[in-house]
């Protein structure tokens, strides 16, 4: 069965640096998600991208973040100058042309220290 | 009012048990409806889509209620494994799934 696939799995950064998180959406899907979960809270929306750029994003996700497809699999998220708030899980989704069931990946922990 | 509203629970019930969750939805306009099943420090999982007509798959029964604005989930014959977060989510037309904080569920044996 087709997956979303994470890297890194766990990812430990001091504040103010930039990190990477990377993700290799299901290959037909073309709609493709961020997702982040703090500890014992809610699963938020970050920002969704389709056909390039991006089609809606949330109040988190400010100048500090961007996203981007730099080829035909990959989806990358970038924060830059990491803030201790910063920790979080984050995870990338996709889905089809329905833009209806997404389909998760299985997160990278992100730990600003 | 927050969007999407869960009991956080726990439920606690025993193997064989019948088990059901609710979440209300504040978007009258809300077009598509999830649960989805969260282990502990994983991604989320579809578990199932909810239909106006209501759905079932196996031991589970999703149902929607539009004019009450909430969903349910029904888990018949639980098991050791259905110990669980479960998550509902909801879509309003746009991209972004809207999820609520979810219903823990420990099944005993």
């Amino acid at each position: 069965e087709p997956e979303v696939t994470q890297t890194p799995s766990h990812q430990v950064t001091q504040m103010g640096q930039e990190v990477i998180l990377r993700c290799v959406p299901i290959s037909n899907h073309l709609y493709f998600y961020w997702y982040r979960q703090i500890l014992g809270q809610k699963v938020e929306f970050l920002v969704s991208f389709y056909n390039n750029e991006i089609s809606e994003k949330s109040e988190i996700f400010d100048d500090q973040f961007s996203v981007e497809r730099p080829d035909g699999s990959n989806f990358t998220l970038k924060i830059r100058s990491t803030k201790l708030e910063d920790s979080a899980m984050y995870f990338c989704a996709s889905s089809g042309q329905t833009q209806e069931t997404q389909y998760f990946g299985p997160g990278t922990r992100l730990l600003v220290l | 009012r927050k969007e999407v509203e869960q009991d956080p629970g726990p439920f606690n019930v025993p193997e064989g048990a019948t088990v059901a969750f609710n979440c209300t939805y504040s978007n009258s306009a809300s077009q598509s409806f999830f649960w989805y099943r969260q282990d502990c420090r994983k991604e989320p999982k579809l578990l199932m889509s909810v239909y106006s007509s209501g759905n079932e798959d196996g031991r589970f029964t999703a149902q929607l209620n539009r004019a009450s604005q909430y969903i349910s989930l029904l888990i018949r014959d639980s098991k050791l494994s259905d110990s669980a977060t479960y998550l509902c989510g909801e879509k309003a037309g746009g991209f972004k799934t809207i999820f609520g904080a979810g219903t823990r569920l420990f099944v005993k044996a």
